[in-house]
């Protein structure tokens, strides 16, 4: 099974400024046939159920705000708030569904400074 | 509108059986993988399973496998997961979700399982 791997498990960032949450894979989930990352960022607000942000590392969700982006290949994925909102606090999940069984990061916990 | 209604959940004894069901509405889930993903009380989210589009694959995370079963009803656009020799450890909300290449884009709201005696 590929293990993913988030980076911190909690952060504190103050309003208007940046976030970034990191997830890292135990093997590629790059695949060959198309070039592109099988990987994909949620959030998880209190009492809801989970929300797609970004797939293929770096697409944004239709109706999802551009202050989220994704970005890295291969192991190595990054999720970017660029200015934090108060509607942001939230957990984020990193997934990877490049081969089966589908995995989860641990799930990282932003909070407002 | 897309939706997902996840419904029957509840308190059942370790060893017990309970079947949950998904209905869709606004998609044919005979299009789509679909999926189960679980969340324990206060813990992150844990892959249970999946069917392809063809119905012709399933899959299971090693923690239910044997014990747990996907399936679906095409005519009621309802996906189920029966769930046999319950755990304690199998204590969770229950989702399910609408899968494909570009990640799970529609989730339910969940149906809260409890295996306690």
């Amino acid at each position: 099974d590929i293990v993913m791997t988030q980076s911190p498990d909690s952060l504190a960032v103050s309003l208007g400024e940046r976030a970034t949450i990191n997830c890292k894979s135990s093997q590629s989930v790059l695949s060959s046939s198309n070039n592109k990352n099988s990987l994909a960022w949620y959030q998880q607000k209190p009492g809801q159920s989970p929300k797609l942000l970004i797939y293929w590392a770096s697409t944004r969700e239709s109706g999802v705000p551009d202050r989220f982006s994704g970005s890295g290949s291969g192991t190595d994925f990054t999720l970017t708030i660029s200015s934090l909102q108060a509607e942001d606090v939230a957990v984020y999940y990193c997934q990877q569904y490049y081969s089966s069984p589908d995995t989860f990061g641990q799930g990282t916990k932003l909070e407002i400074k | 509108e897309v939706q997902l209604v996840e419904s029957g959940g509840g308190l059942v004894q370790p060893g017990g059986s309970l079947r949950l069901s998904c209905v869709a509405s606004g998609f044919t889930l005979s299009n789509y993988w679909m999926h189960w993903v679980r969340q324990a009380p206060g813990k992150g989210l844990e892959w249970v399973s999946h069917i392809n589009s063809a119905g012709s694959t399933t899959n299971y995370a090693n923690s239910v496998k044997g014990r747990f079963t996907i399936a679906r009803d095409t005519a009621k656009n309802t996906l189920y997961l029966q769930m046999n020799s319950l755990r304690v450890e199998d204590t969770a909300v229950y989702y399910c979700a609408k899968g494909g290449i570009t990640g799970l884009g529609c989730w339910g709201q969940g149906t809260l399982v409890t295996v306690s005696s």
